[in-house]
């Protein structure tokens, strides 16, 4: 069974910084790309980053492009997020997901929360 | 950016009947059109990719169908497990983009 488990998302002041993790098992990690999706309270999804299956490529949404670095460690099968300078909309809940083919996100892991505020 | 628009926001409707989902977007996305159903403190499930192919495991009461820029998503006999939240999510390009959401609710 394909399992993703994010971890730590917590309570940060605005401007501050925090680092997700994505751990994977029962897939070929490399074989996949990788994306962060997010949630903020009582909203919609919003796509925030991919990562192709080699880390070769990423590709950000407009509103965390410059301040959010996705990354991947294949021999360690995790993707991380890592956010900077984060703000009071950057509150939400965040999901990581597997890119089974360019953008149809088929697992999801049960998300992690951060909130930002002071 | 490819805008993706869903109606109705919300619905209500009985166990037993049919219900129907618009998405459209803002320009031509072929078939790449995805639907997602998402629970109350559960992350999103992919439903149907490629505008119209069922996941495995997704019961047939689920379909859809489009392409180009109108898409829709169809239950047939609804089910009490089926009431949630459904978005439609483009991967033509990137940026990726959902609709607003869908909320089947009860009557």
């Amino acid at each position: 069974e394909v399992q993703l488990v994010e971890s730590g998302g917590h309570l940060v002041q605005p401007g501050g910084s925090l680092r997700l993790s994505c751990a994977a098992s029962g897939l070929i990690f490399n074989k996949y790309a990788m994306t962060w999706v997010r949630q903020a309270p009582g909203k919609g999804l919003e796509w925030v980053a991919s990562i192709a299956e080699s880390g070769d490529r990423r590709y950000y949404a407009h509103s965390v492009r410059g301040r959010f670095t996705i990354s991947r460690d294949n021999s360690k099968n995790t993707v991380d997020l890592q956010m900077q300078s984060l703000r009071g909309d950057d509150t939400a809940v965040y999901y990581c997901a597997r890119d089974v083919l360019r953008g149809d996100l088929d697992v999801w892991g049960k998300g992690t929360s951060v909130a930002v505020s002071s | 950016d490819i805008q993706m628009t869903q109606s109705p926001s919300a619905l209500s409707a009985s166990v037993g009947d049919r219900v129907t989902i618009t998405c459209r977007a803002s320009q031509t996305i072929s078939s790449y059109l995805n639907w997602y159903q998402q629970k109350p403190g559960n992350a999103p499930k992919l439903l149907i990719n490629a505008a119209s192919a069922l996941q495995s495991g997704v019961p047939s009461r689920f379909s859809g169908s489009g392409s180009g820029t109108d898409f829709t998503l169809t239950i047939t006999n609804l089910q009490p497990e089926d009431f949630a939240t459904y978005y439609c999510q483009q991967s033509y390009n990137t940026p990726l983009t959902f609709g607003g959401g869908t909320k089947v609710d009860i009557k």
